[in-house]
């Protein structure tokens, strides 16, 4: 199966800072590539998909990067919202994989 | 809109089956596949298995293979997930979620508590 690996685990930034998080596929997965918000007590949110497209009603400032092997999704300014867990998942090939994650949390 | 309801929280012993359901609505059901996940407690989410509404054409994960089945009732809108032999490392929140590819809308997530 395709081993997602994110980094770092934890990321402690302060509002309206620029946070860059990673997430590596252990083999390609094109643009099959989706990134996920998670709040404490709430399911996840889809942020992004197709590697660089935002979903429905996703701020300007989420942006994703990357294929094959190498992402990136990019917060501009962080927003007291956006102190979350995210992960990655890609959905090119079976078994789907998620990675383990990225804290954002408040430096 | 669309919806994803889940059934309420579970208790169960170790060795027990658990079976949860999840009714979708706002969208038309056979359009979409629909991706089971688990949550453990302080951990991401896990790919459980997906199941096709339009053909049951079916995947899983290769730990849950053997032990979970996914099934759907399209004359209600609703997907099953029966998970047996239940260990205490089964507890977790258990989501349903629809799914093109990305997953776009997840139920409300159901707590499966496995304990003697």
């Amino acid at each position: 199966e395709i081993v997602m690996t994110q980094s770092p685990a934890t990321l402690s930034l302060s509002p309206g800072e620029r946070a860059t998080l990673t997430c590596r596929a252990s083999q390609t997965v094109s643009s099959s590539l989706a990134w996920y918000q998670q709040r404490p007590g709430q399911a996840p949110r889809l942020l992004i998909y197709g590697a660089d497209i935002r979903a429905t009603g996703v701020p300007a400032r989420f942006t994703g990067s990357g294929s094959g092997t190498e992402f990136t999704l990019t917060i501009s300014s962080l927003q007291s919202e956006d102190f979350a867990v995210y992960y990655c998942h890609q959905y090119y090939d079976w078994p789907r994989t998620l990675g383990r994650g990225t804290k954002v949390d408040i430096k | 809109q669309v919806q994803l309801v889940q059934s309420g929280p579970e208790l169960k012993k170790p060795g027990a089956s658990v079976k949860v359901s999840c009714k979708a609505s706002g969208y038309p059901f056979n359009n979409y596949g629909l991706t089971w996940l688990r949550q453990a407690p302080g951990q991401g989410p896990e790919w459980m298995g997906w199941i096709s509404t339009f053909n049951d054409n079916r995947n899983f994960a290769q730990n849950l293979q053997g032990r979970v089945t996914l099934t759907t009732d399209p004359s209600t809108n609703t997907a099953y997930m029966e998970l047996r032999n239940l260990q205490s490392d089964d507890t977790a929140v258990y989501y349903c979620a629809r799914d093109w590819g990305p997953i776009d809308h997840w139920g409300q997530g159901t707590l499966v508590t496995v304990s003697s």
